[in-house]
């Protein structure tokens, strides 16, 4: 029954390990996103992607990948982790363009990453 | 670019009663939309109420209610007979109603609610 999943849901890892997130959403969207929510509890996109294809990608260093190999999901892909990447990633995803509900953005559960 | 101001980090209300948060926004687009978020100690972030800028009726869901003053670029959310399970920190966020690379949420920096008994 899940809408948005995202798993892990806790990660901890060292200094310059390389590592990945996955989303997937049951709810027949086109479109996806990531958030960053950093300690301070603010939140901002960090990329979007519809239809597979990259349509947001906001300033994030490039050790930061997403990839999406079809339209329920979205993976992020980090690597050579720093300290200041420790936060919440959440997955997102709606419809592009709809009345009503569609153009919700329906939050996955996010993934606390600590980087130590 | 567009911006959303909260300008209350934290707030307090007594339960059963009411409690307005504030939220200011800047943008030169006409074709927009308003959201206020719930995020409660789970982390997960809820859809509280939206509002299309359309639309000049506020929004309202259930004991939650919207003052949307466009021509003032202010969108604040009045939770009504407040209870318990309201604590949370509440985001307030835009997003453009063009579509492509403009359908992101933009978010505020968060009120934080606690609800006293």
């Amino acid at each position: 029954d899940t809408a948005v999943s995202q798993t892990p849901k806790y990660l901890v890892t060292q200094m310059g390990n390389d590592k990945s997130i996955k989303c997937e959403q049951n709810l027949g969207h086109d479109t996806m996103y990531w958030y960053k929510q950093d300690s301070k509890k603010f939140l901002k996109i960090m990329f979007s992607y519809n239809n597979k294809e990259l349509i947001i990608n906001e300033t994030v260093p490039n050790r930061f990948s997403p990839k999406s190999p079809d339209k329920a999901h979205l993976n992020l892909h980090i690597n050579s982790l720093e300290l200041g990447d420790s936060a919440v990633y959440f997955c997102a995803s709606s419809l592009m363009r709809g009345l009503g509900l569609g153009y919700e953005q329906f939050f996955g559960p996010g993934t606390r990453l600590t980087v130590l | 670019a567009q911006t959303v101001t909260q300008s209350q980090p934290e707030m307090s209300v007594q339960e059963a009663e009411t409690v307005t948060l504030s939220c200011t926004y800047d943008t030169s687009e006409s074709d927009y939309y308003l959201f206020w978020y719930k995020q409660p100690p789970s982390r997960q972030m809820i859809l509280v109420i939206r509002q299309e800028a359309y639309k000049q009726q506020n929004a309202t869901e259930n004991r939650f209610s919207v003052n949307f003053q466009k021509a003032a670029k202010s969108f604040s959310l009045k939770i009504s007979d407040s209870q318990l399970g309201d604590a949370a920190m509440y985001f307030c966020a835009y997003r453009s109603g063009y579509g492509g690379a403009t359908n992101k949420l933009i978010f505020g920096t968060g009120t934080l609610l606690a609800v006293q008994p």
